[in-house]
């Protein structure tokens, strides 16, 4: 099983540039997340999913759009990508309240 | 605001002795916890969890401790090893307005050296 896989694992964008990170998982889990790392600031949720079809705002929602258009992926997007998006995202799937697997990771450079 | 804290930005130990990392939250609808290590340039992995309903939870070198009236819950390592040197991260889930989302402190980076 290849479990969580985050796609790409890195990217450089210019101020003002689209991208969609995606989010691949094979263990039939309801739960999904994308969470953005930052220095001294731990993990914080950006969006996340409890069901294909759902949606939720997590604690940094601002400047990105998410869709789970299938169970098995969860798809986060950058409309128009700011500097202070500079991060490392990780994507993370639960199969209901036990513990969550994390993908590899993508850093994202916007320049 | 933070609903899951780690005061401690780091930890330092020497090999062999106890490391104790310490985590505080302050949602009383969380009833599941979960610590995460996580190596430089890879994900967090899961370590070990407790539920609200027992006060410790073991699994070989590690225990978590949970005290529900102070909100408050800890992880410890017995003997610490050299290769435990990682950033450790507490979560936090519960039901009610909580329900689905997983809390994160910021992390406590544990250092073991020889």
């Amino acid at each position: 099983n290849a479990g969580v896989t985050q796609t790409p694992k890195f990217r450089v964008l210019k101020t003002g540039q689209s991208m969609t990170l995606l989010c691949a998982q094979d263990m039939n889990h309801e739960y999904m997340y994308w969470y953005r790392q930052d220095p001294g600031m731990g993990l914080r949720l950006i969006h996340y999913s409890v069901g294909e079809g759902t949606t939720a705002k997590g604690e940094v929602p601002d400047g990105y759009n998410v869709s789970r258009l299938k169970k098995q992926n969860f798809l986060l997007g950058l409309e128009s990508a700011a500097p202070s998006q500079t991060s490392v995202y990780f994507c993370a799937s639960r199969l209901d309240r036990g513990k969550a697997f994390f993908g590899q990771g993508t850093r994202l450079t916007v320049v | 605001d933070q609903q899951v804290k780690q005061n401690s930005p780091s930890l330092s130990v020497q090999e062999g002795r106890i490391s104790i990392l310490n985590c505080d939250y302050t949602n009383s609808m969380f009833d599941y916890f979960l610590w995460y290590k996580k190596y430089p340039a890879e994900g967090p992995t899961f370590l070990i969890s407790i539920s609200s309903i027992k006060d410790k939870n073991e699994d070989g070198r590690f225990t978590v401790f949970l005290n529900k009236s102070a909100k408050h819950l800890s992880l410890h390592i017995v003997p610490s090893q050299p290769g435990d040197s990682a950033v450790y991260f507490c979560a936090a889930s519960g039901g009610g307005s909580t329900l689905g989302r997983l809390y994160f402190g910021r992390g406590t980076q544990l250092t073991v050296w020889p």
